[in-house]
C-alpha cells in the first residue's frame, strides 16, 4: 500500500459550523503533515507531526486544529472558519528513512460559505 | 526576497522537445534538493532528487549548482503528458522536515 488516501474529497461548510478532515497511511511512515494550497500557488506547510507528536505549527490559527490519534492516521479539526480558509488541503507522510520524500494524498477541496 | 524561486512560465514545448528551467534559492545553508510535479488539480508528487554531482533519470536531468545557488530541471523528448507544474524544492537541516517549495514552472507540451 503506498497511498496516502484523504476524506472528504470536498467539503462544504459554514462559518459556524465544525467540521473534520481525514487522512490515512499504511506505508509505516512516522511523519505527517498537513499543507494548505490556494489556486496556481505552491503547497503552505501547517503542522507536521513526528512519532504522533506535534514537531511543527506555522503559526497557523487555532481555529485549525491538528490530531494524530496514531502513527496511520491525521485528523485537522475546523472551527469558525473564514471565507478566505477555501482552499486545498493536502496531507502529506513520509518515511523516517527520507523525510524530504513526501507522499501526498489528493486533498480536500475546502470551501467556506 | 522569496527563499526559493522560479519562472512560472509558462513554457510551451512542442511534442518531442527539450525544455530545460531553474530554480534559484537564497538560503547558502540549503541542503537538499528536489523535483516534485503537480499535475492540474491533482497532489505533488516526487519527481526526483537533486544530487551534487547531477543525476538523470530517463529523459529527466536535474543539475545542483552550489556556487550559484540554483538547480535545474532538462527534459528531453517532451511527451504530452510531461504537461505539468514543476515545484522546486528546498530543505534547511534545521528547518526539520520542512520542504520550501518555489511557485512552480508551467510547462505545455504541445502536439
Amino acid at each position: 500500500d503506498t497511498e496516502v488516501t484523504q476524506t472528504p474529497k470536498h467539503l462544504v461548510m459554514g462559518m459556524t459550523n465544525k467540521k473534520s478532515l481525514k487522512c490515512e497511511q499504511h506505508m509505516g511512515h512516522r511523519a505527517m503533515y498537513w499543507y494548505k494550497q490556494k489556486a496556481k500557488k505552491p503547497p503552505e506547510l501547517m503542522f507536521v507531526y513526528s512519532y504522533e507528536k506535534l514537531s511543527i505549527n506555522e503559526s497557523v490559527p487555532s481555529r485549525f486544529s491538528p490530531e494524530c490519534p496514531n502513527s496511520s492516521l491525521l485528523n485537522l479539526h475546523l472551527h469558525a472558519l473564514q471565507p478566505e480558509d477555501s482552499a486545498l488541503y493536502l496531507c502529506a507522510s513520509s518515511p523516517p528513512s527520507a523525510p524530504y520524500e513526501q507522499y501526498f494524498g489528493p486533498g480536500t477541496r475546502l470551501t467556506v460559505t | 526576497r522569496k527563499e526559493v524561486e522560479q519562472d512560472p512560465g509558462p513554457f510551451n514545448v512542442p511534442e518531442g522537445a527539450t525544455v530545460a528551467f531553474n530554480c534559484t534559492y537564497s538560503n547558502s545553508a540549503s541542503q537538499s534538493f528536489f523535483w516534485y510535479r503537480q499535475d492540474c488539480r491533482k497532489e505533488p508528487k516526487l519527481l526526483m532528487s537533486v544530487y551534487s554531482s547531477g543525476n538523470e533519470d530517463g529523459r529527466f536531468t536535474a543539475q545542483l549548482n552550489r556556487a550559484s545557488q540554483y538547480i535545474s530541471l532538462l527534459i528531453r523528448d517532451s511527451k504530452l503528458s510531461d504537461s505539468a507544474t514543476y515545484l522546486c524544492v528546498v530543505t534547511v537541516k534545521a528547518a526539520g522536515n520542512k520542504l520550501t517549495f518555489g511557485g512552480g514552472t508551467r510547462v505545455l507540451v504541445k502536439p
